[in-house]
């Protein structure tokens, strides 16, 4: 399973846009960059995931490089509520597994 | 929305005794998940199911844990006999079949062991 590196920790400003990095520099081809992201004593969140190219939902995007060894995800206008930690991971696809591997994430606080 | 349910919310329990944690996936999902939460190893995979069958439980103590799927709307997973070093929060998770969206998870049920 590849490998993901984020920062521990960030804090955005509430409304501006928090721009989370993730880097996978050993993902293979039949890997997926997924968003997960889990508040306080929650259930971790799907938020969002890609393979190549740019992804928006509305909850977030995601922009993955061409060489696809790091990405971004981007909360457009953060919230109180988006405070939480992030996780990205890189994922198998479902023919081949599509486990799901944390790594320790990033802690987002939002700050007022 | 579709949820993930898991029962018991809470269960605090003497060491030894033996725990079942339920989980009833989201009807129709066929992949089914197991993770371990605790503040020091972070979210950890037990064991995952594909139409019920297990595909991967290499993160599960063998000797103690055991999970399994009596049938597509039940995932179960067992401790006997529990020991202090297992208490955490226990997380299921499913996902849809044939598809790379994302999985949904449970809200947990937090294991007390004394």
């Amino acid at each position: 399973d590849a490998k993901t590196t984020q920062p521990p920790s960030m804090d955005c400003a509430e409304g501006r846009a928090a721009n989370l990095p993730c880097n996978h520099s050993t993902i293979s081809g039949n890997e997926y960059v997924y968003w997960y992201r889990q508040i306080h004593s929650q259930g971790p969140q799907y938020i969002i995931h890609g393979l190549k190219n740019n992804e928006t939902n509305e909850m977030a995007s995601l922009i993955i490089t061409e060489d696809r060894k790091s990405s971004t995800l981007i909360l457009p206008h953060a919230t109180l509520r988006d405070t939480a930690v992030y996780y990205c991971i890189v994922r198998a696809l479902y023919n081949q597994g599509g486990k799901l591997i944390f790594g320790q994430g990033t802690e987002l606080s939002v700050k007022p | 929305d579709a949820r993930v349910t898991q029962t018991p919310r809470d269960k605090v329990t003497e060491m030894g005794q033996e725990v079942t944690m339920r989980c009833q996936p989201i009807l129709g999902h066929n992949t089914v998940f197991w993770y371990r939460q605790t503040m020091k190893q972070g979210l950890e995979l037990l064991a995952y199911f594909r139409n019920r069958a297990p595909l991967d439980d290499s993160g599960m103590p063998k000797d103690r844990f055991s999970a399994e799927m009596p049938d597509a709307t039940l995932a179960t997973l067992k401790i006997q006999p529990s020991e202090p070093r297992d208490s955490a929060v226990y997380f299921c998770a499913s996902g849809p079949p044939g598809t790379d969206y994302g999985y949904t998870f449970g809200s947990g049920t937090r294991l007390t062991v004394v």
